[in-house]
């Protein structure tokens, strides 16, 4: 079956430790985001990737880097720069360069919790 | 810039009753609107969405959505409500850059036996 895939679900991190979060697809989508939501607050976008070897920064990209060195890969660092990282994290997919008209589809999400 | 508002962060129905969950946006440019759920500790899962064409737009589980211009609104509603219907919505525009999708701060559904 096609589809995204997170790990770990559930993380426990020092202060002042990075952690990394996977996000794997096999749609064959090009573009690839994520997203960090907290209660009450929605989703925030944190990077996004249009094609392999490229991203860009979200609306909240400070304390966390990516990279995007396969198609199907986009992971996530959390720096210990990263001031309030406890959140849930979600990884998200499309088509590109199709715009708009095509839909996002999401990981299962990780809840990262800092000790 | 875009933005979108979901009116009321909690919302409860009795089962077999009415849903109606509300959401305003702004954008420049003629909007593309999207419903997502989610399930707790889970993803968001698409149930509709509106790019151009009928403005009344028909999703999954009896899900449905009006595109109103005029009210700038996009509200999600179900006829007949069902215990599993119980979850989190997040309405979303986007204003046809990239992909770069505005999410509402979404309402969580209960629904009462």
């Amino acid at each position: 079956d096609g589809g995204i895939t997170q790990s770990p679900k559930y993380l426990f991190r020092k202060e002042g430790q990075n952690v990394t979060l996977s996000c794997e697809q096999n749609l064959n989508h090009d573009a690839m985001y994520w997203y960090r939501q907290d209660p009450g607050q929605g989703l925030r976008l944190i990077y996004y990737s249009q094609i392999v070897n490229d991203f860009q920064k979200g609306d909240i990209a400070e304390g966390y880097s990516v990279s995007r060195e396969k198609k199907e890969s986009f992971p996530l660092t959390v720096t210990s720069a990263q001031k309030n990282p406890t959140a849930f994290y979600l990884c998200a997919s499309s088509t590109f360069p199709s715009g708009p008209l095509d839909t996002q589809y999401f990981g299962p999400g990780t809840r990262l919790t800092v000790l | 810039a875009q933005s979108v508002t979901q009116l009321g962060s909690h919302v409860s129905v009795s089962e077999g009753a009415l849903v109606l969950l509300r959401c305003n946006y702004s954008s420049s440019v003629p909007p593309y609107l999207f419903w997502y759920v989610q399930y707790p500790n889970q993803g968001l899962q698409l149930l509709l969405k509106y790019t151009t064409g009928a403005t009344l737009v028909k999703g999954i589980n009896g899900f449905e959505a009006e595109f109103k211009k005029s009210e700038t609104s996009f509200h999600l509603t179900k006829p007949s409500a069902h215990m599993s219907d119980a979850a989190e919505y997040f309405c979303a525009v986007s204003d046809g850059g990239y992909q770069k999708v505005t999410f509402g701060t979404g309402t969580k559904l209960q629904v009462i036996p």
